[in-house]
């Protein structure tokens, strides 16, 4: 079974562009998380979508947005990008549904390095 | 609010020695607690959960509700180990609709020849 896989790898703009990052799931799996990895920070809950819904955010600004689709794809949104906003930024699937064990059990891809200038 | 602190940033031992790497947690709730591993130049995986009390590659990790807890020990270090650790925490968000994971700022194992 193909993990989960993210587009691009890498990514470089410049201060107050926008970026969209990609995320496909592990086939099967309904719950996309997204995570911010930094290395002043660690890593950082964004926020978690399953059947589409947003179900849970964590604290970061307005700018940084998502959504997923009905094949369990996903999209993250950073808009007016700053200089802060560079990370490694991890998407992770799960297979169970809330509340049942395996919901927690998360599969990560191998992350979008994105670089702001 | 739920945190994970990880005390060490870096823990350096010899092969073949006991490993211990420490996990503090802060959750007024019934916490899920994890431990997942960041190979070099691999994808984070999951390398055990509490509830599953099970050793993974000869880590075991004990949930402590007295001492709100939950180190990663070995008994004998092997060079493979060597990794980052991250201990996580699934627990309700702040939104408190559903549950998120927070990750404690991570351990960098080296183990030594």
């Amino acid at each position: 079974k193909a993990g989960v896989t993210q587009t691009p790898r890498y990514l470089i703009k410049t201060r107050g562009q926008q970026v969209t990052l990609s995320c496909s799931p592990i086939s099967g799996h309904r719950s996309v998380s997204w995570y911010q990895q930094t290395p002043g920070q660690g890593l950082q809950f964004l926020f978690e979508y399953f059947s589409e819904t947003q179900r849970n955010k964590g604290n970061f600004p307005g700018r940084f947005s998502g959504r997923q689709f009905s094949n369990s794809r996903s999209e993250m949104n950073v808009s007016t990008l700053e200089l802060g906003d560079s990370a490694l930024y991890l998407c992770a699937s799960s297979l169970g549904l809330p509340g049942e064990s395996s919901y927690n059990e998360q599969f990560f891809g191998p992350g979008t390095r994105l670089t702001v200038l | 609010a739920q945190r994970v602190t990880q005390p060490e940033k870096l823990l350096s031992v010899f092969k073949g020695a006991p490993v211990e790497l420490k996990c503090n947690y802060s959750y007024s709730g019934s916490p899920e607690l994890f431990w997942y591993v960041q190979y070099s130049r691999q994808r984070l995986q999951l390398l055990l959960r509490h509830i599953s009390r099970e050793s993974i590659k000869g880590f075991t990790a004990d949930l402590n509700k007295g001492e709100t807890s939950f180190h990663l020990k070995k008994p004998f270090a092997q060079e493979e180990d060597s990794a980052m650790y991250y201990c996580a925490l699934s627990g309700r968000g702040s939104s408190g609709s559903a549950r998120q994971l927070t990750f404690g700022s991570g351990t960098q194992l080296t183990v030594l020849p």
